[in-house]
């Protein structure tokens, strides 16, 4: 595709459950973010993939946090034993490198934990 | 550690002419970043300063001081299509990661 694509767009879970978003970057673009936004609230930086280096994941809240690049291509963001306040859209960020300004973002997965 | 400051909600008439002020205090600074965020949306770039000055592209300019820590985003002849939060964001050294200031509500009225 041309952007980066999500899914889901929405997922409401029951508190305790495990959740997987996943995102796919455009084509060729070797570096992937992920970010969460919280209602009314700013981006906060989760984990960062570049290549074959090894992930910086110094955003991830807790260890109930882990997110996974296979192929150097698309990523799968899982959280385990939700909680309420993991609630917020999740972006998806990819660029062509790390030395490239401009980061291009999905649409977002708006988790609902209730 | 970091902090981005900016402010939280403005409010502008159309056509008029907005000034969007960030300031900020990190380590290993290596550009500063302004992004546009419609409701719902996913944000979308705007613009990029590493050096001191300004840098314009059509309707909107950013400036950057480095040596104040303080950064600006203008809007020129504002449309309600501009009503969006504008969200600030570092760079640092190391990595690609930004650190995003809490974004400013713009609302423009007619």
């Amino acid at each position: 595709g041309a952007g980066v694509s999500q899914s889901p767009s929405n997922k409401v879970t029951e508190k305790g459950k495990d959740v997987e978003l996943r995102c796919d970057p455009i084509s060729g673009h070797t570096a992937l973010y992920w970010y969460r936004q919280s209602l009314g609230q700013g981006l906060e930086f989760l984990i960062y993939f570049q290549g074959n280096s090894a992930p910086d994941k110094s955003g991830l809240p807790s260890d109930r946090f882990s997110a996974e690049r296979t192929g150097g291509s698309v990523s799968t963001l899982t959280i385990q034993r939700t909680q309420q306040e993991d609630s917020a859209v999740y972006l998806c960020a990819s660029s062509r490198g790390s030395s490239y300004n401009e980061q291009f973002f999905g649409p977002g997965t708006r988790l609902t934990v209730l | 550690g970091q902090n981005i400051d900016q402010p939280t909600e403005m409010t502008a008439t159309e056509g008029a002419i907005v000034q969007i002020n960030c300031t900020y205090q990190t380590s290993g600074f290596n550009g500063l970043f302004w992004y546009q965020q419609h409701a719902g949306e996913a944000p979308t770039f705007l613009s990029y300063n590493v050096l001191d000055g300004l840098e314009e592209k059509g309707r909107f300019s950013s400036f950057l001081s480095r040596s104040k820590g303080y950064s600006y985003l203008l809007l020129k002849e504002l449309q309600m299509k501009d009503s969006a939060s504008y969200l600030c964001a570092v760079k640092r050294n190391q990595g690609g990661k930004l650190i995003f200031g809490q974004g400013t509500e713009l609302s423009v009225k007619p």
